[in-house]
Protein backbone atom coordinates (compact mmCIF):
# COMPACT_ATOMS: atom_id res chain seq x y z
CA UNK A 1 0.00 0.00 0.00
CA UNK A 2 1.33 3.02 -1.22
CA UNK A 3 -0.19 5.44 1.61
CA UNK A 4 -1.49 9.22 1.08
CA UNK A 5 0.58 10.98 -1.51
CA UNK A 6 1.30 14.22 -1.37
CA UNK A 7 2.89 16.87 -4.01
CA UNK A 8 5.03 18.67 -4.27
CA UNK A 9 6.79 17.82 -1.21
CA UNK A 10 8.19 21.38 -0.97
CA UNK A 11 7.20 24.57 -2.33
CA UNK A 12 8.56 27.89 -2.32
CA UNK A 13 6.63 30.91 -3.66
CA UNK A 14 6.00 34.79 -3.49
CA UNK A 15 3.47 36.53 -1.96
CA UNK A 16 0.43 36.80 -4.26
CA UNK A 17 1.18 33.95 -6.47
CA UNK A 18 -1.44 31.22 -6.65
CA UNK A 19 -0.68 28.14 -5.10
CA UNK A 20 -2.04 24.38 -5.47
CA UNK A 21 -1.01 21.39 -3.52
CA UNK A 22 -2.00 17.82 -3.99
CA UNK A 23 -3.06 14.46 -2.48
CA UNK A 24 -3.88 11.15 -3.40
CA UNK A 25 -5.68 9.01 -1.04
CA UNK A 26 -5.32 5.86 0.21
CA UNK A 27 -7.15 3.08 -2.23
CA UNK A 28 -10.21 2.54 -0.97
CA UNK A 29 -11.09 5.18 1.46
CA UNK A 30 -13.67 7.60 1.41
CA UNK A 31 -12.67 10.28 3.40
CA UNK A 32 -9.87 13.02 3.26
CA UNK A 33 -8.96 15.39 5.39
CA UNK A 34 -6.41 18.72 4.88
CA UNK A 35 -4.60 20.15 8.01
CA UNK A 36 -2.34 22.94 8.54
CA UNK A 37 0.92 22.44 10.80
CA UNK A 38 2.57 25.83 12.55
CA UNK A 39 4.92 26.44 15.37
CA UNK A 40 1.75 29.16 16.77
CA UNK A 41 -1.16 27.23 15.84
CA UNK A 42 0.14 23.79 15.88
CA UNK A 43 -1.93 21.12 14.04
CA UNK A 44 -5.67 22.17 12.88
CA UNK A 45 -7.83 20.59 10.61
CA UNK A 46 -8.92 23.35 7.20
CA UNK A 47 -11.50 21.13 5.71
CA UNK A 48 -12.91 17.57 5.18
CA UNK A 49 -14.81 15.61 2.66
CA UNK A 50 -16.62 12.13 2.75
CA UNK A 51 -17.59 10.68 -0.12
CA UNK A 52 -16.26 13.86 -2.47
CA UNK A 53 -18.46 15.84 -0.89
CA UNK A 54 -16.98 18.85 1.44
CA UNK A 55 -18.73 18.36 5.02
CA UNK A 56 -17.42 20.93 7.19
CA UNK A 57 -15.20 23.49 6.03
CA UNK A 58 -15.21 25.53 9.08
CA UNK A 59 -11.23 25.44 9.41
CA UNK A 60 -10.41 27.16 6.02
CA UNK A 61 -9.14 30.55 7.54
CA UNK A 62 -10.12 32.75 4.28
CA UNK A 63 -11.80 32.84 1.00
CA UNK A 64 -8.20 32.81 -0.39
CA UNK A 65 -8.36 28.77 0.32
CA UNK A 66 -10.19 26.10 -1.26
CA UNK A 67 -10.50 22.71 -1.91
CA UNK A 68 -11.88 20.80 -3.97
CA UNK A 69 -11.93 16.52 -4.21
CA UNK A 70 -12.73 15.69 -8.31
CA UNK A 71 -13.22 12.11 -7.36
CA UNK A 72 -12.13 9.67 -4.75
CA UNK A 73 -8.55 9.27 -5.63
CA UNK A 74 -7.44 12.71 -5.59
CA UNK A 75 -7.86 16.21 -4.26
CA UNK A 76 -6.27 19.63 -3.97
CA UNK A 77 -5.56 22.70 -2.01
CA UNK A 78 -5.66 26.02 -3.42
CA UNK A 79 -4.61 29.32 -1.93
CA UNK A 80 -4.90 32.42 -3.81
CA UNK A 81 -3.40 34.84 -3.43
CA UNK A 82 -0.80 33.94 -1.11
CA UNK A 83 0.43 35.47 1.78
CA UNK A 84 3.55 35.11 4.12
CA UNK A 85 1.40 33.94 6.83
CA UNK A 86 0.33 30.96 4.81
CA UNK A 87 3.60 29.51 5.14
CA UNK A 88 2.83 25.90 7.13
CA UNK A 89 3.14 22.19 6.81
CA UNK A 90 0.23 21.28 5.15
CA UNK A 91 -1.17 17.69 5.74
CA UNK A 92 -3.44 15.53 3.80
CA UNK A 93 -4.97 12.39 5.56
CA UNK A 94 -7.56 9.96 4.51
CA UNK A 95 -9.83 7.05 6.19
CA UNK A 96 -12.42 4.69 5.60
CA UNK A 97 -15.73 5.56 7.55
CA UNK A 98 -16.65 3.51 10.12
CA UNK A 99 -16.62 2.79 13.57
CA UNK A 100 -13.51 3.08 14.03
CA UNK A 101 -12.14 4.91 11.41
CA UNK A 102 -8.56 5.80 11.70
CA UNK A 103 -7.10 8.69 9.69
CA UNK A 104 -3.78 7.93 7.89
CA UNK A 105 -1.99 11.31 7.37
CA UNK A 106 0.69 12.10 4.37
CA UNK A 107 3.99 13.48 4.41
CA UNK A 108 3.11 16.73 3.99
CA UNK A 109 3.59 19.51 1.79
CA UNK A 110 6.02 22.18 3.10
CA UNK A 111 5.51 25.59 2.05
CA UNK A 112 7.43 28.74 2.27
CA UNK A 113 5.62 32.56 0.89
CA UNK A 114 8.32 34.79 0.37
CA UNK B 1 -14.92 18.30 21.79
CA UNK B 2 -13.88 16.66 25.02
CA UNK B 3 -10.17 17.35 25.60
CA UNK B 4 -7.42 15.85 27.01
CA UNK B 5 -4.09 16.92 28.98
CA UNK B 6 -0.51 15.63 28.81
CA UNK B 7 2.38 16.37 30.62
CA UNK B 8 4.22 18.56 27.95
CA UNK B 9 7.40 16.42 27.83
CA UNK B 10 8.85 13.38 29.29
CA UNK B 11 12.78 11.58 29.70
CA UNK B 12 12.67 8.04 29.36
CA UNK B 13 15.63 5.86 29.00
CA UNK B 14 16.48 3.42 25.97
CA UNK B 15 15.29 -0.02 26.47
CA UNK B 16 13.25 0.71 29.53
CA UNK B 17 9.07 1.55 29.48
CA UNK B 18 7.86 4.90 28.49
CA UNK B 19 4.34 5.50 29.94
CA UNK B 20 2.74 8.55 29.01
CA UNK B 21 -0.63 9.68 30.37
CA UNK B 22 -3.43 11.32 29.23
CA UNK B 23 -6.54 12.61 31.20
CA UNK B 24 -10.10 12.84 29.34
CA UNK B 25 -12.17 13.76 32.36
CA UNK B 26 -15.46 14.98 29.52
CA UNK B 27 -15.01 12.23 27.36
CA UNK B 28 -18.62 10.66 26.17
CA UNK B 29 -19.61 7.18 26.35
CA UNK B 30 -18.90 6.75 22.79
CA UNK B 31 -15.95 8.45 22.21
CA UNK B 32 -12.78 6.92 21.10
CA UNK B 33 -8.91 7.47 22.53
CA UNK B 34 -7.08 7.66 20.04
CA UNK B 35 -2.98 8.06 20.30
CA UNK B 36 -0.65 9.96 17.20
CA UNK B 37 2.49 10.56 16.94
CA UNK B 38 4.93 12.52 15.12
CA UNK B 39 8.62 12.22 14.58
CA UNK B 40 10.37 15.40 12.94
CA UNK B 41 9.51 16.51 9.88
CA UNK B 42 6.99 13.79 9.43
CA UNK B 43 3.02 13.39 9.08
CA UNK B 44 1.45 11.72 12.36
CA UNK B 45 1.50 8.34 12.27
CA UNK B 46 -1.23 6.57 13.70
CA UNK B 47 -0.39 4.54 16.86
CA UNK B 48 -3.64 2.92 18.87
CA UNK B 49 -6.79 3.26 19.75
CA UNK B 50 -9.49 1.94 22.31
CA UNK B 51 -12.94 3.05 23.87
CA UNK B 52 -13.09 1.01 27.16
CA UNK B 53 -10.90 -2.20 26.88
CA UNK B 54 -7.25 -2.16 26.77
CA UNK B 55 -5.66 -2.45 23.28
CA UNK B 56 -2.43 -3.86 22.50
CA UNK B 57 -0.56 -3.66 19.29
CA UNK B 58 2.79 -4.53 17.69
CA UNK B 59 3.43 -0.89 18.45
CA UNK B 60 2.41 0.07 21.92
CA UNK B 61 -0.25 -1.32 24.48
CA UNK B 62 -3.06 1.20 25.34
CA UNK B 63 -4.60 1.06 29.18
CA UNK B 64 -7.94 3.21 29.88
CA UNK B 65 -9.57 3.17 33.32
CA UNK B 66 -12.81 1.98 34.15
CA UNK B 67 -14.64 5.60 34.38
CA UNK B 68 -12.65 6.18 31.16
CA UNK B 69 -11.37 9.88 32.22
CA UNK B 70 -7.95 8.81 31.58
CA UNK B 71 -5.58 6.68 29.61
CA UNK B 72 -1.99 5.81 29.63
CA UNK B 73 0.33 5.14 26.40
CA UNK B 74 2.87 2.52 26.96
CA UNK B 75 5.61 1.85 24.87
CA UNK B 76 6.90 -1.61 26.34
CA UNK B 77 11.11 -0.99 25.20
CA UNK B 78 11.78 2.38 24.25
CA UNK B 79 14.48 3.27 21.51
CA UNK B 80 16.00 6.42 20.37
CA UNK B 81 13.46 6.19 17.11
CA UNK B 82 10.31 6.75 19.36
CA UNK B 83 11.59 10.20 20.27
CA UNK B 84 8.82 12.10 18.50
CA UNK B 85 5.41 14.16 19.59
CA UNK B 86 2.55 12.02 21.19
CA UNK B 87 -1.04 12.62 20.99
CA UNK B 88 -3.38 11.63 22.90
CA UNK B 89 -7.27 13.04 21.12
CA UNK B 90 -10.45 12.04 21.62
CA UNK B 91 -11.98 11.08 18.26
CA UNK B 92 -15.38 13.03 17.52
CA UNK B 93 -17.68 11.47 15.31
CA UNK B 94 -19.34 14.05 12.65
CA UNK B 95 -22.81 14.31 11.41
CA UNK B 96 -22.70 13.60 7.53
CA UNK B 97 -20.14 10.89 7.84
CA UNK B 98 -16.39 10.92 8.85
CA UNK B 99 -14.53 11.60 12.13
CA UNK B 100 -12.60 14.61 13.86
CA UNK B 101 -9.04 14.57 15.36
CA UNK B 102 -8.50 17.54 17.62
CA UNK B 103 -4.91 17.74 18.04
CA UNK B 104 -3.34 19.14 20.96
CA UNK B 105 -0.09 20.08 21.84
CA UNK B 106 0.73 16.45 23.20
CA UNK B 107 4.01 14.92 24.74
CA UNK B 108 7.49 14.97 23.74
CA UNK B 109 9.30 11.94 24.71
CA UNK B 110 13.05 12.40 24.64
CA UNK B 111 14.46 8.57 24.65
CA UNK B 112 18.24 8.59 25.51
CA UNK B 113 21.28 6.43 26.02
Amino acid sequence: DAGVIQSPRHEVTEMGQEVTLRCKPISGHNSLFWYRQTMMRGLELLIYFNNNVPIDDSGMPEDRFSAKMPNASFSTLKIQPSEPRDSAVYFCASSLSGATDTQYFGPGTRLTVL
Amino acid sequence: DAKTTQPPSMDCAEGRAANLPCNHSTISGNEYVYWYRQIHSQGPQYIIHGLKNNETNEMASLIITEDRKSSTLILPHATLRDTAVYYCIVRVILTGGGNKLTFGTGTQLKVEL
